[in-house]
């Protein structure tokens, strides 16, 4: 079974810290990793996707296979940040868009 | 992309009745999910609404409980059944737009409230 683990529930920071939004997983396969962002009074989207090695809107993520993680990464925190944030596992193949989440966490970023 | 709209958006319905939530897709999609989020938890896939064939359902969660429809490939619906005030959750629809590019998309949820 595949189990996705944020230990942090609510993250607080002020406007120009770094950021750092933990996820932990557990899967025996070759996972897909991804952070999925929810705005205040809008719906999920996806914010990244560990294949694609990108960063959007300042955030990064590296998956390590090593300490099973997948750790949300941003070196200068924005008031506009502040969201609840999920990490997600798929196991990919045919088990596309059967995701497992995680708790979330809600980031706060104080002006 | 794909723009996902769902009705109702809340509902407030008593112990023992049903409600049929409707999942509408501006796009023709082929994997559309139903996920649901219980107060102060995770989201958790209910099951895989197949366009032709019956839903494939989670480990937990039962076709008697939660019938879902898919009869074409920009319409599903689920159903909570017979509801208990443990059914209280949002209820979202989500799709897989499988078009190269990794891309899932999610509506906007339906808040249900059990009495």
């Amino acid at each position: 079974a595949q189990r996705v683990t944020q230990p942090e529930k609510l993250l607080s920071v002020f406007k120009g810290a770094p950021v750092e939004l933990k996820c932990n997983y557990s899967y025996s396969g070759s996972p897909e990793l991804f952070w999925y962002v929810q705005y205040s009074r809008q719906r999920l989207q996806l914010l990244l996707r560990h294949i694609s090695r990108e960063s959007i809107k300042g955030f990064t993520a590296d998956l390590n296979k090593g300490e099973t993680s997948f750790h949300l990464k941003k070196p200068f925190a924005q008031e506009e940040d502040s969201a609840m944030y999920y990490c997600a596992l798929s196991a990919g193949g045919t088990s596309y868009g059967k995701l497992t989440f995680g708790q979330g966490t809600i980031l706060t970023v104080h002006p | 992309s794909a723009v996902i709209s769902q009705k109702p958006s809340r509902d407030i319905c008593q112990r023992g009745t049903s409600l049929t939530i409707q999942c509408q897709v501006d796009s023709q999609v082929t994997m559309m999910f139903w996920y649901r989020q219980q107060p102060g938890q995770s989201l958790t896939l209910i099951a895989t609404a197949n366009q032709g064939s019956e839903a494939t359902y989670e480990s937990g969660f039962v076709i008697d409980k939660f019938p879902i429809s898919r009869p074409n490939l920009t319409f599903s619906t689920l159903t909570v059944s017979n509801m208990s005030p443990e059914d209280s959750s949002i209820y979202l629809c989500s799709v897989y737009s499988g078009q190269g590019y990794y891309e899932q998309y999610f509506g906007p949820g339906t808040r249900l409230t059990v009495t």
